[in-house]
């Protein structure tokens, strides 16, 4: 079945500091991605719908230039989490869509805390 | 706004009884709804899917029906199994959109 590769699956940061989460489909090509975050006893909500070749499309409220995507290839995405802060702290969820079938595959999942 | 929902946040059945976990959605423009499945810590993992021209869908010990009268969405798992405890999300999408998620409902298997 189609899998999506989802790194780091955690990372602790200290504030002001960047940091970068990948999402990678392994046996599919995916012209668009999806970047959702999770707070802890709640639902998924989706940040950002990301197209390879072009800017990403951010949901309201989602700072586009705190949280940078480049999509770069039909097989990566990546989230990255500029100055970070405490309140940034999250579950970060990608998800990506099947050029073929249109399927939605999800990646594992990236914990990040800001220290 | 639109938005996708769940009835009830914490369902406890008994190990082998059948479980029925419910979802409300109030965009009648959907097409497709999806059933996922999320143990602590992990990645929505997909259960089931139907689309809108559909009302019933059925796979291995799962179920979903689809009630479009209602904006009724309803997942149906039999013989439940210890490793069925988690949270169940029902998610809404349809076009290059990406899914909307319901609040999600814990469900607890009890031996």
């Amino acid at each position: 079945g189609a899998v999506v590769s989802q790194h780091p699956s955690w990372v602790i940061c200290k504030s002001g500091t960047s940091v970068k989460i990948e999402c990678r489909s392994l046996d599919f090509q995916a012209t668009t991605m999806f970047w959702y975050r999770q707070f802890p006893k709640q639902s998924l909500m989706l940040m950002a719908t990301s197209n390879e070749g072009s800017k990403a499309t951010y949901e309201q409220g989602v700072e586009k230039d705190k949280f940078l995507i480049n999509h770069a290839s039909l097989t990566l995405s990546t989230l990255t989490v500029t100055s970070a802060h405490p309140e940034d702290s999250s579950f970060y969820i990608c998800s990506a869509r099947d050029n073929e079938n249109y399927g939605y595959t999800f990646g594992s999942g990236t914990r990040l805390t800001v220290v | 706004g639109e938005s996708v929902g769940l009835h009830l946040p914490t369902l406890s059945v008994q190990e082998g009884d059948n479980s029925i976990i419910n979802c409300a959605y109030s965009n009648s423009a959907s097409d497709y709804f999806i059933w996922y499945k999320q143990e602590s810590g992990k990645g929505p993992q997909f259960i089931i899917d139907i689309r809108s021209n559909m009302d019933k869908r059925q796979g291995q010990r799962v179920t979903v029906l689809l009630n479009k009268t209602v904006k009724h969405l309803s997942l149906q798992i039999a013989a439940t199994q210890p490793g069925d405890s988690a949270v169940y999300f029902c998610a809404e999408g349809g076009g290059a959109d990406g899914l909307t998620f319901g609040k999600g409902t814990h469900l607890i298997i009890q031996p």
